[in-house]
């Protein structure tokens, strides 16, 4: 079955530690997404990636970092820069930019 | 600046109890809207991509509809195992992401 795994479900970090969550997709998609949800707001945009070796800042980028060495896999780190690391994390992808985004089943990462 | 309002916020229905949900949106030339399902703690699952006005599209009980300025999807005799958080998105030419709404959390009652 193709899809986007994303991993860990649940993730618990002590404030001032980085932390990697982790995407990866079978879909051969060449873009690839990561957005923050938190209740009562829509979808903010992190970082994205049209192609392997290039990504762009989204509309919240402070106090996060992405890679984008292979295809399948945008992993996004969670620094101690980042003052409201407490969230719901949502990996995407899609067959272009700008089109219908296909998402994983997301990751809770709670920082104390 | 771009933007989606989706309204109401939350509606309680009966079950077989049709009605509609709005997703009103400001871009500068329509590359898309989406439709998303959503339910509490996963991730969204896409439903319908509608892509100019007039257009329509259906999937078992739902059906959307677009004209220039919004959207809605409208609920047939909806099931409690409709009840999720549906959400709009568009996508306009100049840019490359998706402008998400707020949602609206729908609630079938048996």
């Amino acid at each position: 079955d193709g899809g986007i795994t994303q991993s860990p479900k649940y993730l618990f970090r002590k404030e001032g530690q980085n932390v990697t969550l982790s995407c990866e997709q079978n879909l051969n998609h060449d873009a690839m997404y990561w957005y923050r949800q938190d209740p009562g707001q829509g979808l903010r945009l992190i970082y994205y990636s049209q192609i392997v070796n290039d990504f762009q800042k989204g509309d919240i980028a402070e106090g996060y970092s992405v890679s984008r060495e292979k295809k399948e896999s945008f992993p996004l780190t969670v620094t101690s820069a980042q003052k409201n690391p407490t969230a719901f994390y949502l990996c995407a992808s899609s067959n272009v930019v700008g089109y219908e985004q296909y998402f994983g089943p997301g990751t809770r990462l709670t920082v104390t | 600046e771009d933007q989606v309002t989706q309204s109401p916020e939350a509606l309680r229905l009966q079950e077989g109890e049709s009605s509609s949900l709005n997703c009103s949106y400001t871009v500068s030339g329509l590359r898309g809207l989406f439709w998303y399902r959503q339910d509490p703690g996963k991730g969204p699952e896409f439903l319908f991509t509608l892509y100019s006005a007039g257009e329509e599209k259906e999937k078992e009980r739902l059906k959307a509809t677009l004209t220039k300025k919004e959207s809605f999807l409208h609920i047939t005799a909806p099931k409690p195992e409709d009840s999720a958080t549906y959400l709009c998105a568009v996508s306009g030419t100049g840019f490359q992401k998706l402008v998400f709404g707020t949602g609206t959390r729908l609630l079938v009652s048996p």
